[in-house]
């Protein structure tokens, strides 16, 4: 079975700040998809940025990257230049082995991130 | 304005009540997938549906209903079976390309039982 976890219930940064957040992640497929939501106190998830497993260059997306370590199994994200309105949940989530057909998401906890000024 | 919609945004049910919740996608999505999720916790597969008239359940299925007569269209019935429908509801579509298998969502339902 897939599983995704995060330790850091939660953390606070800076404004301007660079900060990482915590993925590790176990499966025993060897093609899958690891993938990054916030979710803002609206409620809504916003996709943030995505990984494969085959992918040889760690994914970007503006000020979000994604530290990819294969061998130790992490996926941590990477926020540069921290905003207020980076304070929000933040998710990590992994697409499920392919043989159950359902390409579904498994979610971690979460980690509640705080921006201050 | 592509996007994925979800009706209403807040929700309040007697118990004994079914309810319906809409999703509405004009993305041009097959999939479509029901999540819910509770305080604190991340998200749970409900149903989900591969293709239009072809939906199964998920892991957390009992109480719940799905129908998918339209690509577009993809509602959930909470029925009174549902023990603790208490939660926050979260419809997603899913776009699949060479290069990439994201799921993206819609804003939400949250659903109280009075």
């Amino acid at each position: 079975a897939q599983k995704i976890t995060q330790t850091q219930p939660g953390m606070f940064v800076q404004e301007k700040e660079a900060v990482t957040l915590d993925c590790t992640y176990d499966t025993s497929d060897p093609s899958y998809g690891l993938f990054w939501y916030k979710q803002p106190s609206s409620g809504e998830m916003i996709f943030l940025i995505y990984q494969g497993s085959y992918d040889q260059q760690n994914a970007t997306e503006g000020r979000y990257s994604l530290n990819f370590q294969k061998a130790r199994k992490s996926a941590n994200l990477v926020i540069s230049a921290s905003q207020l309105g980076d304070s929000a949940m933040y998710f990590c989530a992994m697409r499920e082995a392919t043989e159950t057909g359902r390409r579904a998401l498994t979610f971690g906890s979460g980690t509640r991130l705080q921006v201050q000024p | 304005d592509g996007g994925i919609t979800q009706s209403p945004k807040y929700l309040f049910r007697k118990e004994g009540q079914n309810v319906t919740l809409s999703c509405e996608q004009n993305l041009n999505h097959d999939a479509m997938y029901w999540y819910r999720q509770d305080p604190g916790q991340g998200l749970r597969l409900i149903y989900y549906s591969q293709i239009v008239n072809d939906f199964q359940k998920g892991d957390i299925a009992e109480g719940y209903s799905v129908s998918r007569e339209k690509k577009e269209s993809f509602p959930l019935t909470v029925t009174s079976a549902q023990k603790n429908p208490t939660a926050f509801y979260l419809c997603a579509s899913r776009l699949r390309t060479g290069l990439t298998d994201t799921q993206y969502f819609g804003p939400g339902t949250r659903l109280t039982v009075l």
